[in-house]
């Protein structure tokens, strides 16, 4: 079975510009998750999907993000435009179930290392 | 303050020896618990998870949770060189299905 994949594995972009990061989630997980670590911090909970629905994007820090679940597989997380501090790595993770069902376990794909000059 | 505090380390400690790693976290509604590892340029990886509070074991790992002192654990025994890696406790609250991380400790097994 694969795994969580992610696209680029590193991007390298100016200030201003923009850059999209996709994640593809394990076949059949409902529940897809996008997080951030900068560097020296915790990781950090950037938005929840249910299938197309976005269920929780409370860490989402400000419009300048956009995130997308078209039809409820793949995911794009849009960065426009791009900040300093924007950079870090992008993770995402899926689940099949939920802690309502008390079967629960977040797959995470390796990252995307985003550098922002 | 963070919500979930974890010594960054580095710890080293030699093969054959048992790891203790440890998270304090501030959030009483916290209930279901996770020690996730990562290895270099991965992603985290589920090693064990708990609800509530009690022992948790699975081969040489084994998990704590004391609520009452708002304390994780995570033991390793007979650590191994390929347990060298960054280790992340992670908890969230019960319906509630964002993460909260601490920030990771680094551990190098010598052999």
């Amino acid at each position: 079975e694969a795994g969580v994949t992610q696209f680029p594995s590193h991007s390298v972009i100016e200030k201003g510009q923009t850059v999209t990061l996709r994640c593809d989630p394990i076949s059949g997980h409902d529940n897809l998750y996008w997080y951030r670590r900068v560097m020296g911090k915790e990781i950090k909970f950037l938005l929840h999907f249910v299938k197309e629905s976005k269920q929780d994007e409370s860490g989402m820090p400000n419009n300048r993000f956009l995130a997308e679940r078209t039809g409820g597989t793949y995911s794009t997380l849009k960065v426009q435009p791009a900040e300093l501090e924007d950079s870090g790595v992008y993770f995402c993770a899926s689940s099949q179930d939920s802690l309502w069902t008390g079967s629960y376990e977040q797959y995470f794909g390796p990252g995307t290392r985003l550098t922002v000059t | 303050q963070k919500e979930v505090e974890q010594d960054p380390g580095p710890l080293s400690v030699p093969e054959g020896a048992i790891v203790s790693l440890n998270c304090t976290y501030s959030n009483s509604a916290f209930q279901y618990f996770m020690w996730y590892r990562q290895y270099s340029r991965k992603g985290p990886e589920l090693l064990m998870y708990t609800y509530s509070s009690g022992n948790k074991e699975d081969g040489r790992f084994t998990a704590q949770v004391d609520k009452s002192s708002k304390y994780i654990s995570l033991f390793i025994r007979d650590s191994q060189p390929s347990d060298s890696a960054t280790y992340l406790c992670a908890t969230t609250n019960f319906g509630n299905e964002k993460l909260t991380f601490g920030t990771g400790t680094r551990l190098t097994i010598i052999p």
